[in-house]
C-alpha cells in the first residue's frame, strides 16, 4: 500500500478482554515500531523490529503486551486481560532503513483503543 | 527528568512572525534530533532533522542544535495560519535503544 496501514482504526472493549491491533507497514521497510501515545501527550516507545526480529521490547509496559512480526512485514500488537489504563491511541511506524537511527518515521493513522 | 522535555504551550504568534519552539533533553549519548509536526487527529510526520552542532535551513523551517547546552529549537519564519499543530521533538542515541523518544509537544497556534 502506499503508506502504512492500520487496523482497526477504532476498537472497544471490555476490561478484561484480549486485542489485537494489526500493522501493515510500507512495502518493503525494514523497521517497523509499535508507539503509545496518549491524548496531549507524544508517542511513547513500546517497541520495534528489524525485519521479523524483535530488537527491543524496552517499552513493553508489562507482560499483558507483546507483539510479533514473523514474516517480517505485518505486525500484530496483542494485549491480553485488557484495563482501563490501556486506553490510547496505538500508533504503528515504519522506516526503510534497519537501526532506527535515521528518524524517518513513517506513522501509521492508529488504532484508538478504549477499555471499558 | 523526562528525556525529551518540550513547553506544552500553546505558543501564539501572529501569521507573517518567526515561530520559536525549545526542546531540551536529557542524555548526553543523543546523536540525532528530530521535529515532528502533529495537525488535531492526524499521525506525526517528519519535518526536519538535525545532527551537528549549528543551524540547518529548510525552506521556512530552520532547526538548532546545541549538544553542549542539550538544547534542539526549531524556527519557523512567516508564519502561516497552516502551521498551527503540535510539534514534537524527538532524539535517538544511535546506541542501545535504537527507537526515538519524543518530547510531549508544543502546540503552535498562528493567529491570522
Amino acid at each position: 500500500g502506499a503508506g502504512v496501514s492500520q487496523s482497526p482504526r477504532y476498537k472497544v472493549t471490555k476490561r478484561g478482554q484480549d486485542v489485537a491491533l494489526r500493522c501493515d507497514p510500507i512495502s518493503g521497510h525494514v523497521s517497523l515500531y509499535w508507539y503509545r501515545q496518549a491524548l496531549g501527550q507524544g508517542p511513547e516507545f513500546l517497541t520495534y523490529f528489524n525485519y521479523e526480529a524483535q530488537q527491543d521490547k524496552s517499552g513493553l509496559p508489562n507482560d499483558r503486551f507483546s507483539a510479533e512480526r514473523p514474516e517480517g512485514s505485518i505486525s500484530t500488537l496483542t494485549i491480553q486481560r485488557t484495563e482501563q489504563r490501556d486506553s490510547a491511541m496505538y500508533r504503528c511506524a515504519s522506516s526503510p532503513t534497519g537501526g532506527g537511527n535515521t528518524g524517518e518515521l513513517f506513522f501509521g493513522e492508529g488504532s484508538r483503543l478504549t477499555v471499558l | 527528568q523526562k528525556e525529551v522535555e518540550q513547553n506544552s504551550g500553546p505558543l501564539s504568534v501572529p501569521e507573517g512572525a518567526i515561530a520559536s519552539l525549545n526542546c531540551t533533553y536529557s542524555d548526553r549519548g543523543s546523536q540525532s534530533f528530530f521535529w515532528y509536526r502533529q495537525y488535531s487527529g492526524k499521525s506525526p510526520e517528519l519535518i526536519m532533522f538535525i545532527y551537528s552542532n549549528g543551524d540547518k535551513e529548510d525552506g521556512r523551517f530552520t532547526a538548532q542544535l546545541n549538544k553542549a547546552s542539550q538544547y534542539v529549537s526549531l524556527l519557523i519564519r512567516d508564519s502561516q495560519p497552516s502551521d498551527s499543530a503540535t510539534y514534537l521533538c524527538a532524539v535517538n542515541k544511535n546506541t542501545g535503544r535504537r527507537a526515538l523518544t519524543f518530547g510531549s509537544g508544543t502546540r503552535l497556534q498562528v493567529q491570522p
